[in-house]
C-alpha cells in the first residue's frame, strides 16, 4: 500500500511571497488533515477534510492560508502572503473514515526569509 | 479549549533502563490516545495506541496505560535501546468517524545513552 505523498519536500521563500503544498493521501482514505509543526512543537491541526468538504478549519489563518480538495482525493494548501512565523514543517495525514490511525506524509519544510 | 499536556519535554536514560512519558487531556469526550515516534527529519509514525474502553495495552517493550477518571495516559518503554532515541508525541481525541480529530502534545525528546 503506497503511503501519503507530499511535495515539495523543501521550500525556501521570502516573506510576502506565496507558496503551495500538495498532498496525495492513501487511496480510499476519505479523511485528510493538514498540520503545521513548528520546530520543537507537536503538530497543530490547520484543516480537516472529509472527501471534498471541510470538517474543521477553526485553526486555519484564513486571511493568508487556504486549502482545497476539489475531487476528494489530493489536496493543496496555499499561503499568501507568507510571514516569517510560517516557517515550519507542513504535514499531511490521511485516515480511513471508520478507522482510527492517521498516516502521515513526509512533510514539506518551509523556510520563510 | 481542548488541550493535551505532555511531560517531560526531554528525557535522558541509560541503555537498558525504562522510560516513562506522561500526558493529560482536557476533553472528556476523547476516546482514542495514540503515541507517535518521530525521528529527526522524518514523518511521525504510530507506535502504539489505546482506546477509552481499555486501561492498558502492551506491545513487546512498549506499553500504554490510560486513567479516564484522572484524564491521563502514559507511555512506558522498557529495556531502552539507542534506536529508541527520538521525539515522542502523545495525542488525544475522538479518533474515528467523519469528524474524528486529534490534539497533539508538545513532544518529549528521548535520548538513550549507550
Amino acid at each position: 500500500e503506497a503511503g501519503v505523498a507530499q511535495s515539495p519536500r523543501y521550500k525556501i521563500i521570502e516573506k510576502r511571497q506565496s507558496v503551495a503544498f500538495w498532498c496525495n493521501p492513501i487511496s480510499g482514505h476519505a479523511t485528510l488533515y493538514w498540520y503545521q509543526q513548528i520546530l520543537g512543537q507537536g503538530p497543530k491541526l490547520l484543516i480537516q477534510f472529509q472527501n471534498n468538504g471541510v470538517v474543521d478549519d477553526s485553526q486555519l489563518p484564513k486571511d493568508r492560508f487556504s486549502a482545497e480538495r476539489l475531487k476528494g482525493v489530493d489536496s493543496t494548501l496555499k499561503i499568501q502572503p507568507a510571514k516569517l512565523e510560517d516557517s515550519a514543517v507542513y504535514l499531511c495525514a490521511s485516515r480511513d473514515s471508520w478507522g482510527y490511525e492517521q498516516y502521515f506524509g513526509p512533510g514539506t519544510r518551509l523556510t520563510v526569509t | 479549549g481542548e488541550n493535551v499536556e505532555q511531560h517531560p519535554s526531554t528525557l535522558s536514560v541509560q541503555e537498558g533502563d525504562s522510560a516513562v512519558i506522561k500526558c493529560t487531556y482536557s476533553d472528556s469526550a476523547s476516546n482514542y490516545f495514540p503515541w507517535y515516534k518521530q525521528e529527526l527529519g522524518k514523518r511521525p509514525q504510530l507506535i502504539i495506541d489505546i482506546r477509552s474502553n481499555v486501561g492498558e495495552k502492551k506491545d513487546q517493550r512498549i506499553a500504554v496505560t490510560l486513567n479516564k477518571t484522572a484524564k491521563h495516559f502514559s507511555l512506558h518503554i522498557t529495556e531502552t535501546q539507542p534506536e529508541d532515541s527520538a521525539v515522542y508525541f502523545c495525542a488525544g481525541g475522538c479518533g474515528s468517524g467523519n469528524t474524528g480529530k486529534l490534539i497533539f502534545g508538545q513532544g518529549t525528546t528521548l535520548q538513550v545513552k549507550p
